[in-house]
């Protein structure tokens, strides 16, 4: 069984500034994937990062990146530089490998505001 | 390519009452899945299917069924409406088999209101 837990409900940052969304988690499995998902008020869920924890080198995509920490199975999203539109709420999630199906499991959530 | 659609977008429903919701997945993906999210908390898995059988499942009661077709759209079909029923309800594909782990690729959702 795999575990998420996201322990700030809602964060604050002004615009062009960077932010980090605090993710750890739990998992018996020895191998298994990380991943972020933002998500705007029309409810679609949009794919920012994926993280491996095989991966020797934390992830970037962009304004993203992954702070992956795997000792204290931790997996931070920082985003730098700040938009208006990024405004939403930032779901962290993962899939052990050691079932054939590829379910999520998915944390409670941030909502982020980016103040202007 | 074209992405995961979803319909309806919206559906109202009395309780007891039996619904269907659709999915079309993107092109060149070959595995679909389900997902409720109820207001304010995250997405949990219903079932997955794979090549039209379902191959995963999370703690959702048999009530709640699904179909995958041979052009990888699906249906979720969900009979003795309960009020608790009222979410957001998440389509998923991906392609199992590409190497590697490919992230899955998301519907706008389908708000189901039972009451």
């Amino acid at each position: 069984a795999q575990k998420i837990t996201q322990t700030q409900p809602g964060m604050f940052v002004q615009e062009k500034e960077a932010v980090t969304l605090d993710c750890t988690y739990d998992t018996s499995d020895p191998s298994y994937g990380l991943f972020w998902y933002k998500q705007p008020s029309s409810g679609e869920m949009i794919f920012l990062i994926y993280q491996g924890s095989y991966d020797q080198q934390n992830a970037t995509e962009g304004r993203y990146s992954l702070n992956f920490q795997k000792a204290r199975k931790s997996a931070n999203l920082v985003i730098s530089a700040s938009q208006l539109g990024d405004s939403a709420m930032y779901f962290c999630a993962m899939r052990g490998f050691s079932g054939s199906a590829r379910q999520l499991t998915f944390g409670s959530g941030t909502q982020l505001t980016v103040l202007p | 390519e074209t992405g995961v659609t979803q319909s309806p977008t919206h559906l109202i429903k009395t309780r007891g009452q039996q619904v269907t919701l659709r999915c079309s997945s993107q092109s060149g993906h070959n595995t679909v899945s389900w997902y409720q999210q109820a207001l304010g908390q995250g997405p949990q898995f219903i079932f997955q299917y794979y090549r039209e059988e379902e191959n995963g499942r999370g703690n959702f009661p048999p009530r709640f069924s699904g179909l995958q077709f041979p052009n990888y759209s699906s249906e979720l079909n969900v009979n003795a409406l309960e009020l608790d029923d009222s979410a957001l309800y998440l389509c998923a594909s991906s392609l199992v088999g590409s190497g590697g782990d490919s992230p899955l690729h998301f519907g706008n959702g389908t708000r189901l209101t039972v009451t």
